[in-house]
């Protein structure tokens, strides 16, 4: 496709229970972004892929976050044993390259409801 | 670390009039800094950004943005503003060696009236 990809666009699920988000990056971009948008939070960095370097996971809010990326395209995160606070709109984005110069395309996002 | 302020949530405006978003920053390394935008019921999108050079960068569209390094500021402005600007607004920095690892301020939703 010609922009990045986010699936589903809406997911409800209950507390307790895991979840996956997929992105599909847009072809031949070698860097990765995942971030959340929640009404508290506003716009929060969560982990970012770079070719096969080690992904920075700083911004991951606890150890019930994961996130892979298999064959350097397609990421997929994980939020295990869910809770109503992680309520948000997941949002993945890629990039040529890992500079600033080259711009972040963002997906329309995943929204994650907690009940 | 950085953090970006934006003094302002929402900016009601009456079309053909100027507005002017305010954005600071603070980071204790060289940054890049950025504006995004999100109209309704759409993904963000990268509206300008500056890197180095001229401290005026300027968009597609008619907006501009000052780099202001003694003031760490960052402002978005457009003389005269559409009923289609109607959209939020965030401020971004990174830093020059993290890539889009982007550090957001809390956004400022725009609300052009006719």
């Amino acid at each position: 496709g010609a922009g990045v990809s986010q699936s589903p666009s809406n997911k409800v699920t209950e507390k307790g229970k895991d979840v996956e988000l997929r992105c599909d990056p847009i072809s031949g971009h070698t860097a990765l972004y995942w971030y959340r948008q929640s009404l508290g939070q506003g716009l929060e960095f969560l982990i970012y892929f770079q070719g096969n370097s080690a992904p920075d996971k700083s911004g991951l809010p606890s150890d019930r976050f994961s996130a892979e990326r298999t064959g350097g395209s397609v990421s997929t995160l994980t939020i295990q044993r869910t809770q109503q606070e992680d309520s948000a709109v997941y949002l993945c984005a890629s990039s040529r390259g890992q500079t600033s110069s080259t711009e972040a395309f963002f997906g329309q996002g995943t929204r994650l409801t907690v009940v | 670390a950085q953090s970006v302020t934006q003094l302002d949530s929402q900016v009601p405006v009456f079309e053909e009039a100027p507005v002017e978003l305010r954005c600071n920053y603070s980071s204790s390394v060289s940054v890049y800094l950025f504006w995004y935008v999100q109209y309704p019921n759409q993904g963000l999108q990268l509206l300008l950004k500056y890197l180095s050079g001229s401290t005026l960068v300027e968009s597609i569209n008619g907006f501009e943005a000052e780099f202001n390094k003694s003031q760490t500021s960052f402002h978005l402005r457009k003389p005269s503003v559409h009923i289609s600007d109607t959209a939020e607004y965030f401020c971004a920095v990174s830093e020059r060696a993290a890539g889009n690892k982007l550090t957001f301020g809390g956004g400022t939703r725009v609300l052009v009236k006719p």
